[in-house]
């Protein structure tokens, strides 16, 4: 199956810095979906970019489909932007396939 | 929208008992989908449902397991027989399939412990 691996595992960041959050996959996809889960373990929809950019306020995402990656970065990070941000790629039928998420501390 | 829904969000219980859990998917989407996430990892696919068919089962869902959705809108998971293996967040998603464009949302799911 398709394997999705995400980096840095961890990453501590003082309020007001910038960051990118790195997706791999294994395999063409259909879907691709990134999510931030609060602590309450809400995932809350951050952007569907099987291909292409898009831009959300502070946060935006990459996605190059043909060398099977995708970048999310967040600008001028807030304490409520801490989590479990996950990236997950939808197969044939699109049921989607998590990473093991990076877990964002941000520091006031 | 008022959103995906669970029912309940927390569940304790006793290893053996039976347990059911609730979604509520967005209306008018025609897929609703199972996930179960455990500590430290992320979700994992259990099953999906296009209208009332269930499509699809992973190897994660044994014989213990059973989902329904019985008219094409709401759906249940029953675990019988709970194990302590079984304590998990299970996550139900739901997406309204629109050529292959197709976007999941996200419950806020139902946390079981079984002791």
């Amino acid at each position: 199956g398709i394997q999705v691996e995400q980096s840095p595992p961890d990453l501590i960041l003082q309020e007001g810095a910038n960051s990118t959050l790195r997706c791999n996959f294994s395999d063409s996809v259909n879907n691709l979906q990134w999510f931030h889960q609060n602590p309450w373990g809400q995932l809350i929809n951050l952007f569907y970019i099987p291909s292409g950019t898009k831009q959300n306020g502070r946060l935006s995402a990459t996605t190059v489909a043909t060398e099977r990656y995708s970048l999310l970065y967040i600008s001028s990070s807030q304490t409520t932007d801490s989590g479990v941000y996950f990236c997950a790629v939808g197969d044939a039928t699109n049921k989607l396939i998590f990473g093991t998420g990076t877990l964002l501390a941000v520091q006031p | 929208d008022t959103g995906v829904s669970q029912d309940p969000r927390h569940k304790i219980t006793k290893r053996g008992q039976n347990v059911t859990f609730r979604c509520d998917p967005i209306s008018e989407h025609n897929r609703l989908y199972w996930y179960r996430q455990t500590l430290g990892q992320g979700p994992e696919f259990l099953t999906y449902f296009q209208n009332e068919a269930q499509l699809e089962k992973s190897r994660l869902l044994s014989d213990r397991f059973s989902a329904e959705r019985p008219k094409g809108s709401f759906s249940t998971l029953e675990i019988q027989r709970t194990e302590q293996g079984d304590s998990a967040m299970y996550l139900c998603a739901s997406s309204f399939r629109n050529g292959t464009k197709e976007t999941q949302y996200f419950g806020p799911g139902t946390r079981l412990l079984v002791l």
